[in-house]
């Protein structure tokens, strides 16, 4: 069964910094562009940031620009986001998602969620 | 950047009706568009693609339509379990980052 599962999650200050990860299995991981999508307590949900199947491709939401990294490594079908300089609206929970086949005419879609996980940022 | 408004907010309907859920883009987004369930206390998922495609495993109850501007997802004779929050979202090739609408609640 395919899967995505998110680590890395915890409760911080405004200022430090948390690595999330994502493990992925059962699916050809190497063949799909990964993102990361968060969703604050009570609202709706925000794109936050895309790596290109290779990995040489990064794009960023405004909002995250200069202060999140979005990593891959094909090689243990692992995402990451390393999330620096945090701030209380980053509060949120963070989903890996994986985009559709290219072949399947869904890649312009996420059809894998992981589970998601909290982020809290506090003084 | 493309804009997605949904609407209603909220929807309250009863068991075997029929739900209309509306999503309008700023601007055309030709048939880029997605819809997703998303349940209390569970990750989104996908149901709809390209507008009008149903994902693997989606009832044939779900199905969605339109194009450019203006779309639909229609939910025929709901049951209690469609109760969950509908999002709608649009990515193209570049840039390729996502767009989420705010989201329709439904209530059954």
């Amino acid at each position: 069964q395919v899967h995505l599962v998110e680590s890395g999650g915890g409760v911080v200050q405004p200022g430090q910094s948390l690595r999330l990860s994502c493990a992925a299995s059962a699916f050809t991981f190497s063949n799909h562009g990964m993102h990361w999508v968060r969703q604050a307590p009570g609202k709706g949900l925000e794109w936050v940031a895309v790596v290109s199947s290779s990995g040489r491709v990064q794009y960023y939401a405004d909002s995250v620009k200069g202060r999140f990294t979005i990593s891959r490594d094909n090689s243990r079908s692992t995402l990451s986001l390393q999330m620096n300089s945090l701030r209380l609206e980053d509060t949120a929970v963070y989903y890996c998602t994986k985009e559709g086949g290219a072949g399947s005419g869904s890649y312009l879609s996420f059809d894998l969620w992981g589970q998601g996980t909290r982020v809290t940022v506090s003084s | 950047e493309i804009v997605l408004t949904q609407s209603p907010t909220t929807l309250s309907l009863s068991p075997g009706e029929r739900a209309t859920l509306s999503c309008r883009a700023s601007q055309s987004v030709s048939s880029h568009l997605a819809w997703y369930q998303q349940k209390s206390g569970q990750a989104p998922r996908l149901l709809i693609y390209g507008a009008s495609n149903r994902a693997t495993g989606i009832p044939a109850r779900f199905s969605g339509g339109g194009s450019g501007t203006d779309f639909t997802l229609t939910i025929s004779s709901l049951e209690f379990d469609d109760s969950a929050v509908y999002y709608c979202q649009h990515r193209d090739d570049w840039p390729p980052g996502a767009t989420f609408g705010g989201g329709t609640k439904l209530e059954i």
